[in-house]
């Protein structure tokens, strides 16, 4: 079956934190990715990644960054958490990048104070 | 115009009926198209998958595109509580140089009354 996870389900930072936010998948795709979900917004895509060291910038990059040491593993980075970066963070995977099913964790619903 | 319309809902219906939740696009080179679920407080699923224009049924959902009205429908039929949950579109075209581009619609809320 298959299984993303993220490190966290709820998190509490303080403005001006650096914020790390794992994902992990074992289905061995070569796609990852990050997406932010707000009421009225819905899901923005922030980064992605199609191999191990290979990232693309999505539509909303901006105050974040990413890494993809391994297969199975993206991280999200907050270099410097601001309250507008409050938001449920959803990570998925995929076979193919934008043609195929994406497969998402639970998410992360993170606060910044 | 934003690439993809969604009504946001919420959208509230008596168990047993026929729901019919829409999208509508602009970019008419969108090929690909989805429909996620979303339960509260969980990642989306897929729910179905088509390519091009028709119909795809599963069980008591079927998924419709017309590509010259630049529309797609999710129908449920006999609908249940467990349905209610927030559903979202999600269409994506060919962005050139290898690459897709993926677009969700903003998801409508439906809720299913016993």
């Amino acid at each position: 079956d298959v299984k993303v996870t993220q490190s966290s389900r709820y998190l509490v930072k303080r403005t001006g934190e650096k914020v790390f936010l794992e994902c992990v998948q074992d289905m061995d795709h070569e796609n990852m990715f990050w997406y932010r979900q707000d009421p009225g917004l819905g899901l923005r895509l922030i980064y992605f990644s199609y191999d191990v060291k290979m990232k693309e910038k999505g539509d909303i990059p901006e105050g974040y960054s990413v890494s993809r040491e391994k297969k199975e593993r993206f991280s999200l980075i907050l270099e410097s958490a601001s309250t507008n970066q409050t938001s449920m963070y959803l990570c998925a995977s995929s076979l193919a990048t934008f043609t195929d099913t994406q497969y998402f964790g639970p998410g992360t619903r993170l606060t910044v104070l | 115009q934003k690439e993809v319309e969604q009504d946001p809902g919420p959208l509230s219906v008596p168990e047993g009926a026929i729901v019919s939740l829409n999208c509508t696009y602009s970019n008419s080179a969108f090929q690909y198209f989805m429909w996620y679920r979303q339960y509260s407080r969980k990642g989306p699923e897929l729910l179905m998958y088509t390519y091009s224009s028709g119909n795809k049924e599963d069980g008591r959902f079927t998924a419709q595109v017309d590509k010259s009205s630049k529309y797609i429908s999710l129908f449920i039929r006999d609908s249940q509580p467990s349905d209610s949950a927030t559903y979202l579109c999600a269409m994506s075209a060919y962005s050139g140089a290898g690459s897709y581009q993926l677009t969700f619609g903003k998801g409508t809320k439906l809720s299913v009354i016993p």
